[in-house]
């Protein structure tokens, strides 16, 4: 597609349910990464995925969150026994490859509201 | 370790006035900084980056920003700041950090822009 798109946009959810946030990167894309932005603590990464593979998942904040990646496009953000402090924006990048000067591209977020 | 200082929290300037928003960075490399806007309710936009290249790098809606070596900053700057150029702007230094060699990125604090009549 012409941009990362992620879905939902806007997620209400009870404390204690799982949810799932989806991801579309740019078409041609190897690289995605998910990063939380919430209040007091900025944007974090929570991992990053090469292909199907996520060599990296030092960011997921418990494992209640896992992410999958199928092939090479979509990627989906669980998390399970959601609390309030899961509360935040969730957001999505993408990039056609790694390395100095790559640039990494953001979709708009799935915002997450946990009451 | 890298790490990204944004100077101002919030920065106000009037309509047509220039626009400065500093940033300071630490990085064991040469590193790859990024300037991204997001406004209200919606996700990163990508302004610029600087990518060892020149060091006056352009960007859209007529920003710009100077890599400074000797002062490690690559402060944002506008010749005329326009209603709509209000937001919140990140600086972010990037290197290959991941396991895996994905880039890390570390973003700044963020910088609040209001742009007033």
């Amino acid at each position: 597609g012409a941009g990362v798109s992620q879905s939902p946009s806007n997620k209400v959810t009870e404390k204690g349910k799982d949810v799932e946030l989806r991801c579309d990167p740019i078409s041609g894309h190897t690289a995605l990464y998910w990063y939380r932005q919430s209040l007091g603590q900025g944007l974090e990464f929570l991992i990053y995925f090469q292909g199907n593979s996520a060599p990296d998942k030092s960011g997921l904040p418990s494992d209640r969150f896992s992410a999958e990646r199928t092939g090479g496009s979509v990627s989906t953000l669980t998390i399970q026994r959601t609390q309030q402090e899961d509360s935040a924006v969730y957001l999505c990048a993408s990039s056609f490859r790694t390395g100095g000067g790559n640039t990494i591209y953001f979709g708009e977020g799935s915002w997450l509201t946990v009451v | 370790a890298q790490s990204v200082t944004q100077l101002d929290s919030h920065v106000s300037v009037s309509e047509g006035t220039p626009v400065l928003l500093r940033c300071n960075y630490s990085s064991s490399y040469s590193p790859s900084l990024f300037w991204y806007v997001q406004h209200p309710n919606k996700g990163l936009q990508l302004l610029l980056k600087y990518t060892s290249a020149a060091t006056l790098v352009k960007g859209i809606n007529g920003f710009e920003a100077e890599f400074k070596k000797s002062e490690t900053s690559f402060h944002l700057t506008k010749p005329s700041a326009h209603m709509s150029d209000a937001a919140e702007y990140f600086c972010v230094v990037s290197d290959t950090g991941l396991t895996g060699g994905g880039n890390k990125l570390t973003f700044g604090t963020g910088t609040q822009l209001k742009v007033e009549l």
